[in-house]
């Protein structure tokens, strides 16, 4: 079964870090593009990052850039997000989504698996 | 940026009737390849997001046949042919041509 579980979600102050974990698995993680989406409370959807399959390339939303840094960690089949200088905005639900591809297409036409997410919380 | 627009915001259904739902992009999403990048999700209480369709009028896998889209390269539109108490839920659609991809605000759809 293919499966994706976020961890590393809590509570911090405005200010602080933290780091997401993604661990897949049920699939070849390192021929997937992977990304990050955001839920804050009670509101919609925000796709946050994109890492290649091969981690060179990585795309920001501007709400997060120089602030966030997406990884991976192909060995153990793992994604990362790590945020630094959190505010309050950033509060929300985090998940991880792969990219989804269609036969005979180049390149990724959305994204099909997603994890339950992590929750993360910044107040003081 | 591509901004999504759908209407309606909320969608009171009966079951067993038609339902659908509009999504507008602020500029084409048509491909090199011919396909348009309209996605659409449905997301119910406490869930993940979950694919529907994806290039605009595929079915992804699992997904029932009463789900359908078509449209343009501007334009989606999710139908549902005849609705079912587990399709209430938050539609969303989104585009999947460009990052930063972009979501629309979402359909609350819910049984009348």
């Amino acid at each position: 079964e293919v499966q994706l579980v976020e961890s590393g979600g809590g509570s911090v102050q405005p200010g602080g870090s933290l780091r997401l974990s993604c661990a897949m698995s049920g699939f070849t993680f390192n021929s997937f593009e992977m990304n990050w989406v955001r839920q804050a409370p009670g509101k919609g959807l925000e796709w946050v990052s994109y890492i290649s399959s091969n981690g060179i390339t990585r795309y920001y939303a501007d709400s997060v850039k120089g602030r966030f840094t997406i990884a991976r960690d192909d060995a153990k089949n793992s994604l990362f997000l790590q945020m630094n200088s959190l505010r309050a905005e950033d509060t929300a639900v985090y998940y991880c989504a792969r990219t989804m591809y269609a036969w005979g297409l180049l390149g990724g036409v959305g994204m099909d698996v997603w994890g339950q997410g992590t929750t993360v919380t910044v107040s003081s | 940026d591509i901004v999504m627009t759908q209407s309606p915001l909320s969608l009171p259904v009966t079951p067993g009737e038609p339902a659908s739902i509009s999504c507008r992009s602020s500029q084409s999403l048509l491909h090199s390849n011919g396909y348009n990048y309209f996605n659409w999700y449905l997301q119910k209480p406490g869930q993940p997001p979950h694919l529907l369709i994806y290039l605009s009028s595929k079915r992804a896998s699992g997904v029932p046949d009463r789900f359908s889209a078509s449209g343009s390269d501007t334009d989606s539109t999710l139908k549902i042919s005849t609705v079912e108490a587990e399709d209430v839920g938050v539609y969303y659609c989104m585009q999947a041509l460009q990052t930063p991809y972009t979501f629309g605000l979402g359909t609350k759809v819910e049984i009348k």
